[in-house]
Order: C-alpha cells, then sequence, then structure tokens
C-alpha cells in the first residue's frame, strides 16, 4: 500500500466510448502526475498538477483529458481513443517538485 | 540517443550472486530515482539520491556526478527480488521534470 489509490485496474473500451480513470492520494501531497507506460517504451509524463493546476501537458492528445478538483484526488478522462492508446496509465504523487514520487498501481486499459 | 540510458537491459542471475545494473544520463540533474517495478505494474520508490551512496537492507544505490552515472547493487539477490528496475533524473527545470530510463528487467533464478 502506497496511499496512492487508482481506480480501475483494468479497463477494456471501444474507439467511440467515454470513460474515465481515477487516482487518489492519501499522502497530503501537493502534486499529482499521470505516466504512460507502452510496451517496451519508458514511462512518459502527461499531466503533472501543482495545488490543483496543471503546470505540464506534455503534447497529450486532446483526446486525453485531465481533472484535478482537488489535492487528493486526479483524473483522466478518456473519449475516442485509438489502439495505440493501450498502455499502462499510473498516477504518481509527491510533496514538492523535488521529492519522493510515490505510485500507484496502475490502470491497465486496452482500447479496441 | 535516450536523455537516460541502462545497462544491461536484461538479467537473468542465481540466486545469492551479487548484482550491478548501472545508469547514465546526458543532462544535469537534481536528483536520481531508482525505481523497482513488479510484473503487476505497480512502482516502488527504492532511492531518490543526488550525492555518494545510500543503502537499504541489501539494496545499495551510488552516483558520480561528475560521470553522470549511477549503479543499483542488489547483495545476496533472492528470486523476490526479480522486477524491472528503472532510473529516473530528475531534471533541473522551472517544476524538476523526471525523465526515465528504459528498465533493466532482472530475474532470478532459485
Amino acid at each position: 500500500e502506497t496511499g496512492v489509490t487508482q481506480t480501475p485496474r483494468h479497463l477494456v473500451m471501444g474507439m467511440t466510448n467515454k470513460k474515465s480513470l481515477k487516482c487518489e492520494q492519501h499522502l497530503g501531497h501537493n502534486a499529482m502526475y499521470w505516466y504512460k507506460q507502452s510496451a517496451k517504451k519508458p514511462l512518459e509524463l502527461m499531466f503533472v498538477y501543482s495545488l490543483e493546476e496543471r503546470v505540464e501537458n506534455n503534447s497529450v492528445p486532446s483526446r486525453f483529458s485531465p481533472e484535478c478538483p482537488n489535492s487528493s484526488h486526479l483524473f483522466l478522462h478518456l473519449h475516442t481513443l485509438q489502439p495505440e492508446d493501450s498502455a499502462l496509465y499510473l498516477c504518481a504523487s509527491s510533496q514538492d517538485w523535488s521529492r519522493e514520487l510515490f505510485f500507484g498501481e496502475g490502470s491497465r486499459l486496452t482500447v479496441l | 540517443k535516450n536523455e537516460v540510458e541502462q545497462s544491461p537491459q536484461n538479467l537473468t542471475a542465481q540466486e545469492g550472486e551479487f548484482i550491478t545494473i548501472n545508469c547514465s544520463y546526458s543532462v544535469g540533474i537534481s536528483a536520481l530515482h531508482w525505481l523497482q517495478q513488479h510484473p503487476g505494474g505497480g512502482i516502488v520508490s527504492l532511492f531518490m539520491l543526488s550525492s555518494g551512496k545510500k543503502k537499504h537492507g541489501r539494496l545499495i544505490a551510488t552516483i558520480n556526478i561528475q560521470e553522470k552515472h549511477s549503479s543499483l547493487h542488489i547483495t545476496a539477490s533472492h528470486p523476490r527480488d526479480s522486477a524491472v528496475y528503472i532510473c529516473a533524473a530528475r531534471r533541473v527545470t522551472s517544476y524538476d521534470k523526471v525523465i526515465f530510463g528504459p528498465g533493466t528487467s532482472l530475474s532470478v533464478i532459485p
């Protein structure tokens, strides 16, 4: 138990579906992150939120839409995804930029 | 060329062996992370270091800032150490962006 919880752990969706990934951290951290891990590739930073304000959008397609309603919750809204978006999506949190990252277990997404 | 590289890419060891995984980076950093990812996908932070050496149980991490190189050592390896080990460089930017290496897949055989 790392204090960062992601749901769902597995998700299968069609290209026309709309779904959301949820991340919740119980550590009192002030920064939260979405990462994408595709097969055989390093983790890629997607979005960073600091104090609920987005500070990084790493050239991510608009079919991925993040939301951070408060410092404990982070969502990734998914719509009209492509099969190449199938990957493991990992949420992480930290206290300030320079501190250790705490990761969730990940949400494995399959787009049919 | 990736900004963070790791070697070897894959490693198989016998239980009890001493293991070394290497990481080299080409950017200015404020800190370097070593992470462990198990087959289920979850990632655990092992170390964050900016100089010298850190030890936790059977794990030792070292960093040489001048040579831009870090190593992760596992002493008396055990099958439960089988995982992917990821090196990540915390880049010096306005918000300390982290760049991940490709990972080293370790398998420890009984």
